[in-house]
């Protein structure tokens, strides 16, 4: 079954410091890997999308990370903001067939000033 | 920018009440999701739909319905609300084959 497993469930960091979310999934075989922000009372927005070859992608202060191979990713935070705090979710999503993805359960960041 | 919109951000039924969530998405998207979401538990899928009066069940069908009659609005129904069915539930589309799904903001539904 296909899964996706995230790590730490939730953060809490000072404001102008750096962190970094895990993702680990199963999902076989492999199509994308997709980082959503999900702000309080509001819907997964997406910050970046991953595909098999590409290993790392920015967006600003944020860099996803994909090791295909350990089947591993990684959202690394530069210079928290206290805007940054948010549901940080990883989604999966196998080749051809479903275009359902799988979703992980969200790390809850919270910065503080 | 692509839009999906949710007819409702707060509601409050009671228990045994027929309850509608509407979404609406206004880039022509074929693909359109109900997912539900709760703490510790992440989002889950309701129903999704890949085309108009086209349905597929999700992980966790039991208790709701949908209604897809045109392509740009896809209905969740509540047959029969029960107080665990109290949750924040988020709709969403995309394109077929497009990698990215969009989301609602939310209706934040409480059965009392």
């Amino acid at each position: 079954k296909n899964q996706v497993e995230q790590s730490p469930q939730s953060l809490i960091i000072l404001e102008g410091k750096n962190c970094t979310l895990q993702c680990n999934y199963t999902v076989s075989p492999f199509s994308n890997l997709r980082w959503y922000k999900q702000d309080t009372g509001r819907g997964p927005v997406s910050l970046t999308i991953m595909t098999f070859s590409e290993n790392t992608k920015s967006n600003g202060r944020y860099t996803a990370t994909l090791d295909a191979d350990t089947k591993q990713s990684s959202l690394h935070i530069t210079a928290s903001q206290l805007s940054d705090s948010a549901s940080y979710i990883c989604v999966v999503s196998a080749q051809g067939g479903s275009y359902i993805p799988t979703f992980g359960r969200g790390t809850s960041l919270i910065v503080h000033p | 920018d692509v839009k999906v919109t949710q007819s409702s951000r707060y509601l409050v039924k009671r228990t045994g009440e027929k309850v509608f969530l509407e979404c609406v998405q206004d880039m022509d998207h074929e693909n359109m999701f109900w997912y539900r979401q709760d703490p510790g538990l992440g989002l889950r899928l309701i129903y999704f739909s890949y085309d108009v009066k086209m349905k597929e069940k999700g992980d966790i069908p039991e208790g709701y319905s949908v209604s897809r009659e045109k392509k740009e609005r896809f209905s969740l129904i509540l047959e029969s609300a029960s107080t665990n069915q109290t949750s924040m539930y988020l709709c969403a589309s995309s394109l077929i084959g497009d990698q990215v799904i969009h989301f609602g903001d939310g209706t934040r539904l409480s059965i009392l």
